[in-house]
Parts: C-alpha cells; structure tokens; sequence
C-alpha cells in the first residue's frame, strides 16, 4: 500500500530532550515536506525537501532540524525541545516539487507531540 | 501581508444539496491551488489540484473553480452526503510548488 509512515504518533517529552520524528515512503516520492498543526492557525510548513540533500525552509523552521540521505526518509528533528512547540505534526511526500503531475501531498497520519 | 481565508469555520447543510465552500486569498500569486478534506485526528487527503491557467476542475461530485481575477476558489460538493462530514482545506502554492500556504479549514456538517 503506497503510504507515508510517521512515528511515533504520540510522544509526551520534557524540555530540552532531543527527539527524532521519523517519516518515511514506499512511493519514490522526490518531493516532501513537514508542517506543524496549531487550533486557530491551521497547517503550516517547516521545512521541505526537494530531493536527496536537498532541503528548505518553509514558514516556521525555527527549533527545527531535518535531513534527506536517503530519497525515502525525511526524519524531523527536535534539538532542544520546548513546551511552544507542542502541536499535531505532519509529514508529507509527492511525486515531484514541481506539480507537474497534477497530484498532490500525500499526508502521514501524524504526530501528536507534547512537551512539557 | 499573505492572507487566506476560508468563508466560514463551519458549515450546516441539508443531505442531496450542495455544499459551496470558499477560499479567498490577499497578495498571493499562486501557480496551484489544492483543495483537502481532513477527518478528526487524520491526516489530510488530497481531492482536486486546479492550476492558474485552469478555471474549473471535476472529480465525480467535486467541483473546483479558481478565479485570478477575484481572487477566489469555490469548492463543491454536489449531491452532499452525511459521509462528506469534515473539514476541508485549501492550498496555495506560490512562486513554485515547494512552499505552500494552508488556510485553516472549513468544517462541513451534512445533515440527514
């Protein structure tokens, strides 16, 4: 089944605790990206990533940190983990970044991130 | 500033009518604009992409239209049903379709 796989889907943390939000697709996806879900301010993007070690910033990367080693895997990574952003996270994927196909994001079931 | 707005946080309609939702856009010039359904504590589902140059996209009982000009998308649903329950999504991708903007959802209700 073509998914996009994120854990842990929960995950209650403290302050200052690295953590690593994996994400991963079966579907040779060149494009994908993370967003943040908050009441009242909807989807906002963190960062995408174009292709293998290819990465930008989206609208709110500040406290955020990921990788493409691979074209599969975009983990998130949370350096120093702070109580703002706890929030509903999720990982997206797409044939390519230029919406030539016509298709959109193909959306993980997400990440609900609590920290305290 | 960059601003979508979505016409309503919810919306109340009656089972086999339409349901026309909004998305308004400020200081956008999007390239595409993708229109989502989310269901509680799920991730959002793609449902029709429609691009600049394009003024109406169907997919069986959506409908899309994408106005430049007003600055507006109207999503419907034709023939509503009690499953079509949920909130949708609108999406612009501007300058490319690397970076996109979310609008915070409509949250539709049909009613039997």
């Amino acid at each position: 089944e073509a998914q996009v796989t994120q854990n842990p889907r929960y995950l209650i943390t403290v302050t200052g605790k690295k953590l690593t939000v994996t994400c991963s697709q079966n579907m040779n996806h060149e494009y994908m990206s993370w967003y943040r879900q908050d009441p009242g301010l909807g989807l906002r993007q963190i960062y995408y990533s174009m292709n293998v070690e290819v990465t930008d910033k989206g609208d709110v990367p500040e406290g955020y940190k990921v990788s493409r080693k691979e074209k599969r895997n975009f983990p998130l990574i949370l350096e120093s983990p702070s109580p703002n952003q706890t929030s509903l996270y999720f990982c997206a994927s797409s044939p390519t970044g230029t919406g030539s196909s016509g298709v959109g994001y193909t959306f993980g079931s997400g990440t609900r991130l609590t920290i305290v | 500033s960059q601003k979508i707005e979505q016409n309503s946080e919810a919306l109340n309609i009656q089972e086999g009518k339409t349901a026309t939702l909004t998305c308004n856009y400020t200081n956008y010039s999007p390239a595409y604009l993708q229109w989502y359904r989310q269901d509680p504590g799920r991730g959002p589902v793609f449902l029709l992409l429609i691009r600049e140059n394009e003024k109406e996209k169907r997919k069986e009982r959506l409908k899309v239209t994408f106005d430049t000009t007003l600055k507006q998308s109207l999503f419907h649903i034709t023939a509503s049903q009690p499953a079509d329950s949920a909130t949708y999504l609108c999406a612009l991708n501007s300058g490319g379709y690397q970076k996109v903007t979310f609008g915070t959802g409509t949250k539709l209700q049909v009613i039997p």
